[in-house]
């Protein structure tokens, strides 16, 4: 149990479909992160919020839409998406503090479909 | 721009035997280090870390890693190998310095446990 969790854990998706990915935190952390992890690729990291303010975006195509209503709960609302968009999409958060922000702790993910 | 490689795709070894992953890093100054290990179907989770001080940090599951400046390297070791040990590895280093929580991964080593 690692105190973050996700909804959905699967996803399929039309490319006209919109959708949206839930991330929710108990840990009481500040920061809060989305990655993209494709086969044979490294993670990516797409998003970056502290303490609900948006720090981070990785040049992120714009059919991904994050959204940070408080510092425990986070989403990012999908439209328009490509069959490439196909991946699992993690959510991480961690406390905001300085170095410790690098100790994130890891939800199991959304494993999402493009047809 | 700092970069993280995995020379090791794919790694089997059998229970009980010994374990080195590979990791090397590229940066100027000394980078803050991370080994996170995914099971399937799961999230990542921290292994262990490294700031500063003391090169051999000790992690979570027996895990062990060395800080290695004049190699760039930040190899994970394990003297015996249990059968749960079977996951993907990690090694990342933390963006600096701004401490921003921007972490940068390597593509990943998959470990194969022989019975």
């Amino acid at each position: 149990e690692t105190g973050v969790t996700q909804t959905p854990r699967h996803l399929v998706m039309g490319m006209t479909n919109k959708k949206s990915l839930k991330c929710e935190q108990h840990l009481g952390h500040n920061a809060m992160y989305w990655y993209k992890q494709s086969a044979k690729k490294p993670l990516e990291l797409m998003f970056v919020y502290n303490f609900k303010e948006q720090t981070e975006n990785n040049s992120v195509p714009s059919r991904f839409s994050p959204e940070c209503p408080n510092s425990s709960h986070l989403f990012l609302h999908l439209h328009t998406l490509q069959p490439e968009d196909s991946a699992l999409y993690l959510c991480a958060s961690s406390p905001n503090l300085g170095r410790r922000s690098y100790e994130q702790y890891f939800g199991p993910g959304t494993r999402l479909t493009v047809t | 721009a700092q970069s993280v490689t995995q020379p090791d795709i794919h790694i089997t070894v059998s229970e009980g035997a010994s374990l080195e992953l590979r990791c090397n890093y590229s940066y100027g100054a000394t980078p803050y280090l991370f080994w996170y290990v995914q099971s399937p179907g799961q999230g990542l989770q921290l292994l262990l870390k490294y700031f500063s001080g003391d090169t051999l940090v000790q992690g979570i599951k027996g895990f062990e890693a060395e800080f290695k400046r004049s190699q760039s390297s930040f190899n994970l070791r394990k003297p015996s190998v249990h059968w749960s040990d079977a996951a993907e590895y990690f090694c990342a280093v933390g963006e600096r310095p701004s401490n921003t929580g921007k972490l940068i991964f390597g593509q990943g080593t998959t470990l194969q446990v022989k019975p």
